[in-house]
Formats: C-alpha cells, structure tokens, sequence
C-alpha cells in the first residue's frame, strides 16, 4: 500500500532556531517527493520537487533531502522566521499512472514563537 | 502564486441544499483535480480531469460529480448537501505532460459546512 508518513505531527519552536521535519515512504514506482507549505485556511504551496536522481535541494532557508534507498527525505529549516508557522507536507508522486499521483502525508504543524 | 481560483471561499448552508464549488485556472493547464482535506488528514483525491469533456472519480468516494466543459472551469457540485460533506474542498491544476515533476498548483480552497 502506497503511504506516506510525517513525524512529527506537531512541533513549536522558538523564532531564529532552525529544525527538521521526517518523512518516510512506501510509494512505488517512485517518481518525485515534494514538500509543500500549507498556510491555515489557504491551499499548499510547493517549496521542494525532487526527482529520484536529486539527494538535495534548497529553496532560500528551506533544504529539501532525498534518500530513495531508504525511502526518507527531510525538510530542514534554517532560522525560523514567525511567517514558517504552517503545516508542512510531504507529498510523493509515483510514475505508475499518466495522471502522475500523488500521496500526501497528513504534514508535520510548526509553530514558531517569538 | 499560482493563477487559480476558488470560489467561495468559505460557505455555511442547510442539509439538502444544492451547491456548486468553483475552480478556474488561467495558466492553460489541462490536467485539474479536486482534493477533500480534514483537519489534521492528508489530501484526498476525488475528481480529477485530463481535458476538456474527460472527467474521472479518485481514490475517496464522493458523492459530487464534476463537469469539464471548458479547460479553465472545472466545478464541482453537490445535489444535496448532508452534515458528513462538511470539509475543505482544494482545486489544483497541472500541464499535461507525463513529465518527471507533474507539479500541481493549488487553489485556495473552499472551507463548507453542512449544518
């Protein structure tokens, strides 16, 4: 069963600190894992797509990290800023279909305190 | 942020009533989906489209039906609404390429509450 699981579900920490959020996955045939910002109330927004050649990638404090042997990727923050609060999603696309699905874990929610 | 739109965002209506969710995207995509999202759940897929007059269920089972008449407009609606429909209802579009990323841009969402 493809499934697509984060740890941990909910994390606080302070403003300036840096943290990392898990994901594991069983989705194959695999084809990308993205992560996703989702502000409260908005839809999720892209900040990482990976395929399985890539191990790393960064978007401004945000660093993306792929291991397709174990099946895990990370999301670690650099110097949290208060607009970081959301959840965050893991999401994994496989190449089984033409409509390119995607499994979604059910996000890691950060809050960052002043 | 991406060009795709959803309105209304927010409704709160009677048991029975008809309603249709909107959605549309300028960005030409020809691939759009409809997602159903709990609080603190993962995204679930329940409609999703290729083009124009192809429309197809999800993984969740869904008492909406979708229409694609136009590339830009994929609404959804549901004929009579029941308390089990409350949710956030999330559009996204993608090209219609079978490449490696098959990036999806969501919508805002639509938060509906069936009371």
């Amino acid at each position: 069963k493809n499934q697509v699981e984060q740890s941990p579900q909910s994390l606080i920490i302070l403003e300036g600190k840096n943290c990392t959020l898990q994901c594991n996955y069983t989705v194959s045939p695999f084809s990308n894992l993205r992560w996703y910002k989702q502000d409260t109330g908005r839809g999720p927004v892209s900040l990482t797509i990976m395929t399985f050649s890539e191990n790393t990638k960064s978007n401004g404090r945000y660093t993306a990290t792929l291991d397709a042997d174990t099946k895990q990727s990370s999301l670690h923050i650099t110097a949290s800023q208060l607009s970081d609060s959301a959840s965050y999603i893991c999401v994994v696309g496989d190449r089984g279909s033409t409509l390119g699905r995607l499994y979604f874990g059910r996000g890691t929610q950060l809050t960052v305190w002043p | 942020e991406a060009d795709i739109y959803q309105t209304p965002r927010y409704l709160v209506i009677g048991t029975g009533k008809k309603i249709t969710l909107e959605c549309s995207q300028t960005m030409g995509h020809d691939k759009m989906y409809w997602y159903q999202q709990d609080p603190g759940m993962e995204l679930h897929l329940i409609h999703y489209s290729y083009g124009v007059n192809s429309t197809e269920k999800g993984d969740l089972s869904s008492e909406s039906t979708v229409s694609r008449i136009r590339t830009e407009h994929f609404p959804l609606t549901l004929e009579s609404a029941r308390p089990s429909h409350t949710s956030q209802y999330l559009c996204a579009s993608s090209v219609n390429e079978r490449d490696s990323y098959n990036e999806q841009f969501f919508g805002p969402g639509t938060r509906l509450t069936v009371l």
